[in-house]
């Protein structure tokens, strides 16, 4: 099973600043990687699929890097809708897994 | 607009057995390979398993396998989660999931979630 590590676990911003978020995989996963933002109460939801590809409707500001064990989740300028759980997530090989997760919050 | 809507949790006892649904609207539903997903507070997220657009594949994690049971019908645009033997760790919302059609097993639409809560 490929594990994924997801740092800080915590990332204490205020709005406008900039967010990175770091997913490390125990393996090769070359860019079958996706993130995912979860707020309270609510289904997570699709930001960045495949890497570095943005999925529909979701604001540049998001972007998304890297490839083979190291990933990174880059939001440029923080909006008060940013302040959730993100989750990295692999699809390189059965079973698909996710990443503990990264909670962004209002510093 | 896309739409899933998940069905059928509840409080069972452990041992005991349910079958959640999910009913899907706006887009081709046989088009589309499908999965379960559950969240916990303790366990973050957790895929379950996973069903190709004809059934013929089917996966699961490893803590559900022997246990949990995916199947789909298309003709009434309906993915199925037979769980049995539930576990108290099997707590959580349980999600069903669609796949993106470019870019496999990541989950472009969730359903809002169903709440399944295992306790004696």
């Amino acid at each position: 099973e490929i594990v994924l590590t997801q740092s800080p676990a915590t990332l204490s911003l205020s709005p406008g600043e900039r967010a990175t978020l770091s997913c490390r995989a125990s393996q090769s996963i070359s860019s079958f990687l996706a993130w995912y933002q979860q707020r309270p109460g609510q289904a997570p939801r699709l930001l960045i699929y495949d890497a570095f590809n943005r999925a529909a409707g979701i604001p540049a500001r998001f972007s998304g890097s890297g490839s083979g064990t190291d990933f990174t989740l880059t939001i440029s300028s923080l909006e008060p809708d940013d302040f959730a759980i993100y989750y990295c997530q692999q699809r390189k090989s059965w079973p698909v897994t996710f990443g503990p997760g990264t909670t962004v919050d209002i510093k | 607009d896309v739409q899933l809507v998940e069905s059928g949790g509840g409080l069972v006892q452990p041992g005991g057995s349910l079958r959640l649904s999910c009913v899907a609207s706006g887009f081709i539903f046989s088009s589309y390979e499908m999965n379960w997903v559950r969240h916990s507070p303790g366990k973050g997220l957790e895929w379950i398993s996973y069903i190709s657009t004809s059934g013929d594949r089917i996966y699961y994690a490893d803590l559900v396998k022997g246990r949990f049971f995916i199947s789909r019908d298309n003709a009434k645009n309906s993915l199925y989660l037979q769980m049995n033997s539930l576990r108290d760790e099997d707590t959580a919302i349980y999600y069903c999931a669609r796949d993106t059609m470019s870019a496999g097993v990541h989950f472009d639409f969730w359903g809002q979630g169903i709440l399944v809560t295992v306790s004696s």
